[in-house]
């Protein structure tokens, strides 16, 4: 089972930060929280990970709570074309276990 | 980001012949590889975990005899959907990794399985 919680569903305004929050509260101390969208019908992208410290690249920004029990991943800018489902990851066994992810519409 | 590659996108098959999937890294060594599918609607359900050189290890639920993946090599792992049936019908979708514990996987774009 994942180890992670997700809203189901979020709009934002193009233009604007779209903020995603994810829970992981039972993350072990050297887990990694991976970020991953899905646009419809194409193999996951990779965003992101991090460890304890907030991470950034030229895609996103990735927050991590200082007790590593939720994180939230930043898109700055949203574009239309950022609309996918977005999966916050926890590694289980070096495996990579999909939640249901949150769907992000980014509206004009 | 790496380049894992997946071939055909989309095939149609005939009940009770067997598909062949192939998932290729580009530019890197994949000493890990994972395959997915995915139903209409639904997330990815991770199918099995092969490393270069070894048996795949596959989930709980999962057919080893009806879903074959060899990794024969550092850079291509291939899946064989056997005898397919209607119910086979699926979006799967092979990621890949290098070596080290924290490594991120890159995923192939998907293959449209539809069994006729």
């Amino acid at each position: 089972d994942a180890k992670t919680t997700q809203p189901t569903s979020m709009d934002c305004a193009e233009g604007r930060a779209a903020n995603l929050p994810c829970n992981h509260s039972t993350i072990s101390g050297n887990e990694y929280v991976y970020w991953y969208r899905q646009i419809h019908s194409q193999g996951p992208q990779y965003i992101i990970h991090g460890l304890k410290n907030n991470e950034t690249n030229e895609m996103a920004s990735l927050i991590i709570t200082e007790d590593r029990k939720s994180s939230t991943l930043i898109l700055p800018h949203a574009t239309l074309r950022d609309t996918a489902v977005y999966y916050c990851i926890v590694r289980v066994r070096g495996k990579l276990i999909f939640g249901q992810g949150t769907e992000l519409s980014v509206k004009p | 980001g790496a380049v894992v590659s997946q071939h055909p996108s989309r095939v149609i098959c005939k009940s009770g012949t067997s598909v062949k999937i192939e998932c290729r890294s580009l530019d890197f060594q994949a000493t890990t590889m994972f395959w997915y599918r995915q139903f209409p609607k639904k997330s990815l359900m991770l199918m099995a975990t092969s490393n270069e050189g070894s048996k795949a290890t596959y989930e709980q639920g999962v057919e080893k005899d009806k879903f074959l993946i060899n990794h024969a090599s550092l850079t291509l792992s291939t899946l064989t959907v056997t005898s397919a049936h209607p119910e086979d019908s699926s979006f799967y979708i092979c990621s890949a990794r290098d070596w080290g514990w924290n490594t991120e996987a890159f995923f192939g774009q998907g293959t449209r399985l539809t069994v006729v």
